[in-house]
């Protein structure tokens, strides 16, 4: 079976520090791994994704993630957080040999604080 | 491209009530899933399609829950009857073919049950 983990319920942040949003998975084979956001009242948008290769992955905003196969580790990070980034953050896995069932976490959510 | 569709947006019925929920998938996407979000249980998966036939409808909770899709473009989710556990946001998202794809969602439609 698969599954992720996202221990922080809540991440705070100052505006322009650093953001890390962690992720542990547990997947049969190599994995598919991908991060959503959600802004309030909105569905959850795409925003990077790891399949094979360099293990720093750059997305949308600004956000890039790094895949680490020995902790099965997905971290999501950003520079410099902006007070925009505040939303609710889904990481989520498959396996590459699998069916194209995503299992999502249980979401975290970033507060940037002017 | 519009994205992925969903109607009604916001829906309010009474217990006991039939509730239709619909989906437009993007087009060329071979992939539709249906999922369900709350507080207390987070995103689950209720249900996927790949070319219009259900694949996996283990997260359906109850035989109340049924859902088709009778073509390509078009799915629904239906509550009968509907009873006030059921409310929720219901999220209908797309991908494309056996890859890595990533799964486009749509905005959700706002479920409440009194």
């Amino acid at each position: 079976a698969q599954s992720v983990a996202q221990p922080e319920d809540q991440v705070n942040v100052a505006e322009g520090n650093p953001l890390t949003v962690k992720c542990t998975y547990s997947v049969s084979g190599n994995p598919y791994l991908f991060w959503y956001v959600q802004y309030p009242n909105r569905g959850l948008q795409f925003l990077l994704k790891y399949i094979t290769g360099d293990n720093l992955v750059k997305g949308s905003y600004g956000f890039e993630a790094e895949f680490n196969k020995s902790q099965t580790s997905f971290h999501l990070k950003k520079p410099s957080a902006l007070v925009s980034d505040s939303a609710l953050y889904f990481c989520a896995v498959r396996g590459a040999g699998g069916n194209n069932r995503l299992a999502f976490g249980k979401g975290n959510q970033v507060v940037v604080i002017p | 491209d519009a994205g992925v569709i969903q109607s009604p947006r916001h829906e309010v019925t009474e217990m006991g009530q039939e509730v239709t929920l619909r989906c437009k998938p993007i087009s060329g996407h071979d992939y539709l899933f249906w999922y369900r979000q709350t507080m207390m249980r987070g995103l689950e998966l209720l249900i996927y399609f790949n070319n219009n036939v259900p694949i996996d409808d283990s997260g359906m909770p109850e035989d109340r829950f049924s859902a088709k899709m009778p073509n390509a473009s078009f799915s629904t989710l239906k509550i009968q009857p509907s009873e006030p556990r059921d409310s929720a946001v219901y999220f209908c998202a797309s991908s494309l073919g056996e890859g890595p794809y990533e799964q486009y969602f749509g905005p959700g439609t706002r479920l409440t049950v009194t």
